[in-house]
């Protein structure tokens, strides 16, 4: 089982909501990984937590604040965004190893207005 | 010069062709490479991984990794029209952490 699950699907907030991003998953993986993906781009990464510890951060703006309570959950919270922050949300799992391979979820797609 | 180069497209081949795509990277310290397939809206999908040099086949699908040349192929043997997708290549280029540099992708696409 490969399984990443995201919720929610889709979500429309305006600029000053704050609202939450969810990943799981239950394959025993210990890094994880956040991504944001615009129309025609490749995935560009924002976060990797690694045994439940913040390992990388991609010069992400503080209005994105990743959160890691568990070995099966990620969490993405989001307050006072931007319009240009509309994109699709990727959240990957890998066992947790330097050189393995990353299995994505399926996305929130993230509208800001 | 981008890290990992692909060409955008569309390659267009029609059904039942071998379609051929190609990836060059830049770091000669790179150790795994990756190839997945994205439908449109959708979340990338691992389609094959490679490691070492030489052709790793996985049914209608070849990956042939070239370090010395620093390209990595995918080969998609009997095309189908559901194989229309945009490919990303994907490279581990920090060995002393879990991060993978894309491509831009390049679009397929399969004419019935």
């Amino acid at each position: 089982d490969t399984e990443v699950t995201q919720t929610p699907k889709h979500l429309v907030m305006g600029m000053t909501n704050k609202k939450s991003l969810k990943c799981e998953q239950h394959m025993g993986h210990r890094a994880m990984y956040w991504y944001k993906q615009k129309a025609k781009k490749p995935p560009e990464l924002m976060f990797v937590y690694s045994y439940e510890k913040l390992s990388i951060n991609e010069s992400v703006p503080s209005r994105f604040s990743p959160e890691c309570p568990n070995s099966s959950l990620l969490n993405l919270h989001l307050h006072a965004l931007q319009p240009e922050d509309s994109a699709l949300y990727l959240c990957a799992s890998s066992h947790g190893s330097a050189v393995e391979t990353q299995y994505f979820g399926p996305g929130t797609r993230l509208l800001v207005l | 010069q981008k890290e990992v180069e692909q060409n955008s497209g569309p390659l267009s081949v029609p059904e039942g062709a071998i379609a051929s795509l190609n990836c060059t990277y830049s770091d000669r310290g790179s150790q795994s490479f990756f190839w997945y397939r994205q439908y449109s809206g959708k979340s990338p999908e691992l389609i094959m991984f490679i490691y070492s040099n030489g052709d790793k086949e996985d049914g209608r699908f070849t990956a042939q990794l070239n370090k010395a040349s620093q390209y990595v192929s995918l080969l998609i043997r009997d095309s189908q029209p559901s194989d229309s997708a945009t490919y990303l290549c994907a490279v581990n280029t920090n060995n002393a952490g879990n991060m993978l540099t894309f491509g831009g992708g390049t679009r397929l696409m399969v004419k019935p």
